[in-house]
């Protein structure tokens, strides 16, 4: 199985600044018959259930702010909050979809500094 | 909208039996494939299982295989878990969630997800 690692595991932003969200798979991701990463991320808010923010590792889903952008290649992603608002305090998941079985990440929460 | 409604969860003993039940509404069911992935109490997503559109291709997680049994009715837009042999490891919230493909062969994205249903295994 491809093991996702996520880093931090916590992280504190002050409202308004940047929040920088790692994920590191155990192989690469990269597709090389599309040149494609398969790669998602989710937000998790307390009390429900995660929801879809960025597949391919950088396309943002229909409705998900453009604060939040998604980077990186092979083994290496990072999810970036360019402006940290009060409504993005979650934990945000990163999953592959390379292989069987699926993975996800960890975790990592973000709250407000 | 795309809405999914888990069911069934509830208090079972190590050892019981339990089904879950997923219904949708909003898509065209029988053309995309659907999962169940489960959230331990305070701790992170598993991919629990998997079935084809059609329902004819189905996987499992190694921790659930031979314990767990996915199905679907498109007849009548619903999904179910069968669990079995239930163990205090399995307590989770379950989720179903639509993949984005008809296909089981290769692994997809979620979204979306319903807003789970709580099985809490203990004597």
């Amino acid at each position: 199985d491809i093991v996702m690692t996520q880093s931090p595991d916590s992280l504190a932003v002050s409202l308004g600044e940047r929040a920088t969200i790692n994920c590191k798979s155990s192989q690469s991701v990269l597709h090389s018959s599309n040149n494609k990463n398969y790669l998602a991320w989710y937000q998790q808010k307390p009390g429900q259930p995660p929801k879809l923010f960025i597949y391919w590792a950088s396309t943002r889903e229909s409705g998900v702010p453009d604060r939040f952008s998604g980077s990186g290649s092979g083994t290496d992603f990072t999810l970036t909050i360019s402006s940290l608002q009060a409504e993005d305090v979650a934990v945000y998941y990163c999953q592959q979809y390379y292989s069987s079985p699926p993975t996800f990440g960890g975790g990592t929460k973000v709250a407000i500094k | 909208e795309v809405q999914l409604l888990e069911s069934g969860g509830g208090l079972v003993q190590p050892g019981g039996s339990l089904r879950l039940s997923c219904a949708a509404a909003g898509f065209t069911f029988n053309k995309f494939a659907m999962s169940w992935v489960r959230q331990a109490p305070g701790k992170g997503l598993e991919w629990v299982s998997g079935i084809s559109a059609s329902g004819s291709s189905t996987s499992y997680a190694e921790s659930v295989k031979g314990r767990f049994t996915i199905s679907r009715d498109n007849s009548k837009n619903k999904l179910y878990l069968q669990m079995n042999s239930l163990r205090a490891e399995d307590t989770a919230v379950y989720y179903c969630a639509k993949e984005p493909t008809p296909f089981r062969g290769n692994p997809n994205w979620f979204d979306p997800w319903g807003q789970g249903s709580l099985v809490t295994v203990s004597s």
